[in-house]
């Protein structure tokens, strides 16, 4: 597997609190991508970053932001969590925009 | 629209025989095509990758990729329980965003 870890790899949280999860890669890519996957829609794109501060909006960022301060780290944070955003995390990398990318085992996040 | 359209199945395929899963796109810009394997509680695993126009092959898999009619193809032959799972076609959309189509169920009948 390549080196990607996720945490934590599940969460309950409260309606209205800020959440945080991290994406932790050792394999130096460039790029990192955070998606959600809810059943009949599939994976969709939240946000990604193709370098150090580099990031951009993907097709529902909406209620999300990131943050990327070093290559490895890549951090995604509900600001004031909702139940519609209940969902399963996943995180991706790729060596450069196009090439092969790699997945995370996923954050399992339910707000009540 | 979404950018890249898939069957959502399910799809059944008697063991042994051949699986085709098909998948169309938007962006005529797209250079990069890809197919995931996702088991129901497991995150998404690559198995092939395709770059270029005609059929690339690797093992039991067989991507094509056609570019005139945008669509992209998985065929998987001899087909195994163990391939029972949702499959995922994906492309570079403008090159820098990894776009999923919302994936086919494939079920082996033994």
């Amino acid at each position: 597997d390549a080196g990607i870890t996720q945490s934590p790899r599940h969460k309950v949280t409260e309606t209205g609190t800020p959440v945080t999860l991290r994406c932790h890669q050792t394999e130096n890519h460039r790029y990192m991508y955070w998606y959600r996957q809810d059943p009949g829609h599939g994976l969709r794109l939240i946000h990604y970053s193709y370098g150090v501060k580099d990031t951009d909006k993907g097709e529902v960022s909406d209620g999300y932001s990131v943050s990327r301060s070093k290559t490895e780290d890549f951090l995604l944070t509900l600001e004031s969590a909702t139940s519609s955003q209940t969902s399963v995390y996943f995180c991706a990398i790729s060596k450069g925009g196009g090439t092969e990318a790699f997945f995370g085992q996923g954050t399992r996040l339910t707000v009540v | 629209q979404k950018e890249v359209e898939q069957n959502s199945g399910p799809l059944s395929v008697p063991e042994g025989a051949i699986a085709s899963l098909n998948c169309t796109y938007s962006d005529r810009g797209s250079q990069s095509f890809f197919w995931y394997r996702q088991y129901s509680g497991k995150s998404p695993e690559l198995i092939m990758s395709i770059y270029s126009n005609g059929d690339k092959e690797d093992g039991r898999f067989t991507a094509q990729l056609n570019k005139a009619s945008q669509y992209v193809s998985l065929l998987i032959r001899d087909s195994q329980p163990s391939d029972s799972a949702t499959y995922l076609c994906a492309d570079f959309f403008g090159n820098e965003k990894l776009t999923f189509g919302t994936g086919t169920r494939l079920t082996i009948i033994p």
